[in-house]
């Protein structure tokens, strides 16, 4: 059971916009950055949203983040076929005093 | 470019010690503002986050792991590591090992491509 919450999967086609959301607490998404992170299949998860909605160098800006009180969402706009992949939110958690990760959202272009 | 690179034993029996190191490239471990922890990912299953450290010693750990887990750094080498006692079947997992930026990120921007361990007697 993950301390963030993500729906298992989510679909689209390409071109769609297409929205994945995680859903905290007031110890971790309510207070502080959340941060999204791709995988694609077999390699290590690459950070693609960070603080608010920073994207590092080289990912396109199709990828957009926004946080509300104790949830995030990760939006992908123009969706293409090499953006099926997982996707995971990841924040601190003050209580825990530790990082918490949710559980993933598989990503299928269809 | 920062790199890390996992190293260990891909094959650990039941109730033994699980010992992985991460050679850093790139950066120094002793430079800020940066914890080097750890995360593994069981076969199909989502991320789990086991522990960081600070180059001056300073760890966390994850609550569930906590009293099985020991992360060490050697700056000389620019090196940490992670030991996982009482190993059992339930620890088999993708472990890698990620750069944690504290200020800009803050989280774990550069990751190792990670290495498989495996439980079994």
């Amino acid at each position: 059971q993950s301390v963030l919450t993500q729906a298992p999967s989510a679909s689209g086609t390409p071109g769609q916009r297409v929205t994945i959301s995680c859903s905290g607490s007031s110890s971790n998404i309510g207070r502080n950055a959340v941060n999204w992170y791709q995988q694609l299949p077999g390699t290590a998860p690459k950070l693609l949203i960070y603080g608010l909605n920073q994207r590092p160098s080289g990912v396109p800006d199709r990828f957009s983040g926004s946080k509300s009180g104790t949830s995030a969402s990760l939006a992908i706009s123009g969706l293409q076929s090499e953006d099926e992949a997982d996707y995971y939110c990841v924040a601190w958690d003050d209580s825990l005093n530790g990082v918490v990760f949710g559980g993933g959202t598989k990503l299928t272009v269809l | 470019q920062v790199r890390l690179q996992e190293s260990g034993p891909g094959l650990v029996k039941p109730s033994e010690t699980l010992s992985l190191t991460c050679t850093v490239s790139g950066d120094s471990i002793s430079s800020g503002p940066y914890y080097w922890g750890w995360i593994r990912q069981s076969p199909g299953k989502g991320l789990e986050w086991i522990g960081s450290i600070y180059y001056t010693g300073r760890t966390y750990y994850s609550p569930s792991l906590k009293s099985r887990v020991t992360i060490s750094a050697d700056t000389s080498k620019n090196q940490f590591s992670v030991k996982l006692t009482s190993v059992t079947a339930a620890d088999t997992a993708i472990y890698y090992c990620a750069r944690f930026d504290i200020v800009v990120v803050p989280g774990f921007d550069y990751w190792g491509q990670g290495t498989l361990v495996t439980v079994s007697s």
